[in-house]
């Protein structure tokens, strides 16, 4: 019954370099979701992915920022030429298959990446 | 623009009492409301939600009201204890196939022994 996985947990970059973030899904769900948040903030909506889809990415910034989720493996938030302004916690969530309905989603704990 | 509003940064209440968070929205597509309790350096965690059909859903000491001509919810917690001291996230969807939450900016709870 292990929940949502993220790692890692804390992640220091410095301007330039790439930060990658994992997350396992909970077990059955198909759906992935990250978020991210800035410091007093709510959870900004950043990319929605099924396996191997990407279903919706209206939240993610156009340049740097990518995402995956691959038939085998963990789910990819990949930042590239990392800048201060990426400093946040990235939150992923997954849920279980929408069948026409809503389903709640159920966070991981989150990685706080760091840009010094 | 902020599609979900929580305008009370902070709370206040006396261990016993009952603790009233407040969440406004704009979007009246929306279909589908969430709460989330977050405590410091943790993930945030699904307390309970409603459905745009419902205007109550209770689940032990935690109740949702939704008041959908006012664009208005909102959490009663009774009795509130300590341990329910945290940031809690109002966060609403639209249905269909989209899956994102957008999320209020929180409240953050204190409950004094």
């Amino acid at each position: 019954n292990a929940g949502v996985m993220q790692n890692p947990r804390h992640l220091v970059r410095r301007r330039g370099q790439e930060a990658r973030l994992r997350c396992s899904p909970m077990k059955g769900h198909s759906h992935v979701y990250w978020y991210r948040q800035l410091p007093e903030e709510g959870l900004k909506f950043m990319v929605y992915l099924q396996k191997e889809n990407i279903i919706d990415e209206s939240g993610m910034p156009k340049e740097r920022f990518s995402a995956e989720f691959p038939k085998e493996g963990p789910s990819i938030l990949r930042i590239q030429q990392v800048v201060r302004g990426d400093s946040a916690a990235y939150f992923c969530a997954s849920s279980p298959t929408l069948a026409g309905g809503h389903n709640e989603q159920f966070f991981g704990p989150g990685t706080r990446l760091t840009v010094l | 623009d902020q599609q979900v509003k929580q305008n009370s940064p902070s709370l206040s209440v006396q261990e016993g009492r009952i603790s009233i968070l407040n969440c406004d929205y704009t979007n009246s597509m929306f279909d589908y409301f969430l709460w989330y309790k977050k405590y410091p350096a943790e993930g945030p965690t699904f307390l309970i939600s409603i459905s745009s059909i419902k205007d109550k859903n209770e689940d032990g000491r935690f109740t949702v009201f939704l008041n959908k001509s006012a664009k208005h919810l909102s959490l009663h917690i009774v009795p509130s204890q300590p341990g329910d001291s945290a940031v809690y996230f109002c966060a609403a969807s639209v249905g269909g196939s989209q899956g994102n939450l957008i999320f209020g900016k929180g409240t953050k709870l204190s409950v004094k022994p």
